[in-house]
């Protein structure tokens, strides 16, 4: 168990629909990561959020959008799905910004499936 | 953006074998990690290298960090089968230095099956 608890571990819906997956990060840890996970493209990075703001982009598409809440937990919304967007969703977590000695804590995954 | 070439994409041995498997890149790395992950489960650090030239162990692993800093390898002895599961490489490019954890790039993976 990392600590780091994501819900909900799976969810279906239909294309065109809005989804909201959620993250606690360890306790203590004030960096949250959004990495999509897919057959074809591997772990791809989306955003990270330190201490509620938003730090870094990565591949993440104008439909998908994250926060960071005072409490530290976040959300990643995912709008107008498509097929593709079908993947496992990790949040990870990290004590600090840097990488120096910084190590990276992955929850277990959201699964979404769109039909 | 990063790539990653991690090799194998799978392998398949017996139980008690020893496993070798890589990663390599065009660009120079400030730090090399490797993760497994199981079934159902998210990535879980097995080793960090942070030096190049730097050889670590942790039980049954070993992996060492290139001295050209641009390749890891990841080294699996005596083989049991809960060591099934997808192995990643990953790592912090050199012009990342100092900055976010974000530009940790992960390799494909390397599927381990194991033959008890």
């Amino acid at each position: 168990d990392s600590g780091v608890t994501q819900t909900p571990k799976h969810l279906i819906t239909a294309t065109g629909q809005r989804v909201t997956l959620r993250c606690s990060p360890r306790s203590g840890d004030l960096s949250v990561y959004w990495y999509q996970q897919s057959l074809d493209q591997g772990l791809q990075f989306l955003i990270q959020y330190y201490n509620g703001e938003e730090r870094a982009k990565g591949n993440i598409l104008e439909r998908f959008s994250a926060q960071q809440f005072p409490d530290l937990h976040s959300e990643l919304n995912l709008s107008s799905l498509e097929l593709g967007d079908s993947a496992l969703y990790f949040c990870a977590s990290s004590v600090g910004d840097s990488f120096s000695g910084n190590t990276i804590y992955f929850g277990e995954g959201s699964w979404l499936t769109v039909v | 953006g990063q790539q990653l070439n991690q090799s194998p994409q799978s392998m398949f041995i017996q139980e008690g074998e020893d496993v070798s498997m890589n990663c390599t890149s065009s660009s120079i790395f400030n730090t090399w990690l490797w993760y497994k992950q199981d079934p159902g489960e998210g990535p879980v650090l097995l080793i960090a290298l942070y030096k190049a030239g730097e050889l670590t162990s942790n039980g049954r692993l070993t992996a060492q960090f290139g001295i050209t800093r641009k390749d890891s390898f990841l080294n699996i002895s005596a083989s049991i089968p809960s060591d099934v599961g997808i192995y990643f490489c990953a790592g912090h490019p050199r012009h990342n230095s100092g900055g976010s954890n974000y530009k940790l790039t992960f390799g494909k993976g390397t599927l381990l099956t194991v033959n008890p």
